[in-house]
């Protein structure tokens, strides 16, 4: 079946660091890709997508980059904020029968930014 | 996108009662989920309601405990029925919209049981 792997946390890192967040999956057939942000109290909003290998998605200086290859969909930001400090899932989609319409999730990492 | 709002945001309650949960949505939509995230946990979906059938559950989940109401494309209940201490969680509704099944999610509701 699908499924996703996404690097423990807490994640601690000083404000202007670089983030990396790892996420790899397994699946059937040709998955699309998201990362979810859930801000503290509030529900899951999506945060980037890719749908085919080597797409990358990208939204609020945040990017991941569909790899196929490596079955992975890394989530990097190139300097992180306090305002970034949230709990970060991956999740897939499947395409063909087994997956249907489902979303599978990571176990969500936490970032914590401190100035 | 779509805007998702739930009712209540949150609540307190005792042993053994039931609660239902409202999840109302601003256009039309064919499918709605509700999922379960318990504290520190990830998500873990609890049914897929379709607009004018049944739901379907997923394994470990069943009717008698979480009924669904679907009356119509923009608005779905989840009710949480003879509630015990292990039912403290979020529950959380969705929507899919989009060509690649993204979803969009409510706030959430936040349910302490004593």
């Amino acid at each position: 079946g699908n499924s996703v792997t996404q690097m423990e946390g807490p994640v601690t890192l000083s404000e202007e660091a670089f983030l990396t967040i790892n996420c790899t999956y397994t699946a059937t057939g040709y998955p699309s890709l998201f990362w979810y942000v859930q801000y503290p109290g509030e529900g899951l909003q999506l945060l980037l997508k890719a749908t085919k290998a080597d797409d990358k998605g990208s939204n609020k200086g945040f990017e991941a980059t569909y790899r196929k290859e490596t079955t992975s969909f890394h989530l990097e930001k190139g300097s992180v904020q306090v305002s970034d400090s949230a709990v970060y899932f991956c999740a897939l989609s499947g395409v063909l029968t087994g997956g249907g319409n489902k979303l599978t999730f990571g176990t969500g990492t936490q970032l914590k930014v401190e100035l | 996108s779509a805007v998702i709002s739930q009712k209540p945001s949150r609540d307190i309650c005792q042993r053994g009662t039931s609660l239902t949960i409202q999840c109302q949505v601003d256009s039309q939509v064919t499918m709605m989920f509700w999922y379960r995230q318990q504290p520190g946990q990830s998500l873990t979906l609890i049914a897929t309601a379709n607009q004018g059938s049944e739901a379907t559950y997923e394994s470990g989940f069943v009717i008698d405990k979480f009924p669904i109401s679907r009356p119509n494309l923009t608005f779905s209940t989840l009710t949480v029925s003879n509630m015990s201490p292990e039912d403290s969680s979020i529950y959380l509704c969705s929507v899919r919209k989009g060509a690649y099944n993204e979803q969009f999610f409510g706030p959430g509701t936040r349910l302490t049981v004593l």
